[in-house]
């Protein structure tokens, strides 16, 4: 089994910019979920997606959207950048159901100046 | 709303010693699941442990177990025989089994393993 996959794995971005972060998910995983880790805290949800449609989402606006893919992979959208965007963007993937062990990428590191 | 409160921040111990992580949580579900996640500074989140909520019996993963105490909703971590290899942060997480399929994270424990 390949593991789940990150990319960028660091980028720096401008306020009011929009940037994209990428996620392949483990094989044979259908559902992907996305967190936000500020430093020095734990990991936020920000939504996850289940066989290309958004299974909950947490307490972040709108501007933070998502997609996934026919082959599970996902991408992670976040528009009009403020500085506390900045932190570590982690995707986990897993089977249906929580019954089965969920594997984390190794993040992306979001820098917004 | 679900919270996991870790209260603290860091820890140290010796190696080859013995050390208990904290954490403890609040919810009103019946059915949810427990865990234990470590993140070493390469930030990917490893699975050390996990414990359902219906098994009365304590997880045991090689030198790590833990003290689930659902009344009390208490959920420590021990550490045996500790290594270098286990300095990280220490995160516990929670998770409902309905509703929003969504990990719930306390703000982590740093460990730190005196040679």
């Amino acid at each position: 089994e390949t593991g789940v996959t990150q990319s960028p794995t660091h980028l720096i971005k401008t306020r009011g910019q929009q940037v994209t972060l990428r996620c392949s998910s483990q094989s044979g995983h259908n559902t992907v979920s996305w967190y936000q880790q500020a430093l020095g805290q734990g990991p936020q949800f920000i939504f996850q997606y289940y066989r290309e449609e958004e299974n909950g989402r947490g307490n972040f606006p709108p501007r933070f959207s998502g997609l996934q893919f026919p082959n599970y992979s996902s991408e992670l959208n976040v528009n009009a950048l403020e500085l506390d965007d900045s932190a570590l963007y982690l995707c986990a993937s897993n089977r249906e159901g929580w019954s089965t062990e969920a594997f984390f990428g190794q993040g992306t590191r979001l820098t917004v100046v | 709303a679900q919270t996991v409160t870790q209260s603290q921040p860091e820890m140290s111990v010796q190696e080859a010693e013995t050390v208990t992580l904290s954490c403890t949580y609040d919810t009103s579900e019946s059915d949810y699941y427990l865990f234990w996640y470590k993140q070493p500074p390469s930030r990917q989140m490893i699975l050390v442990i996990r414990q359902e909520a219906y098994k009365q019996q304590n997880a045991t993963e090689n030198r790590f177990s833990v003290n689930f105490q659902k009344a009390a909703k208490s959920f420590s971590l021990k550490i045996s025989d500790s290594q270098l290899g286990d300095a990280a942060m220490y995160f516990c997480a929670y998770i409902a089994i309905q509703g929003a399929q969504k990990l719930v994270f306390g703000q982590g424990t740093r460990l730190t393993i005196n040679p």
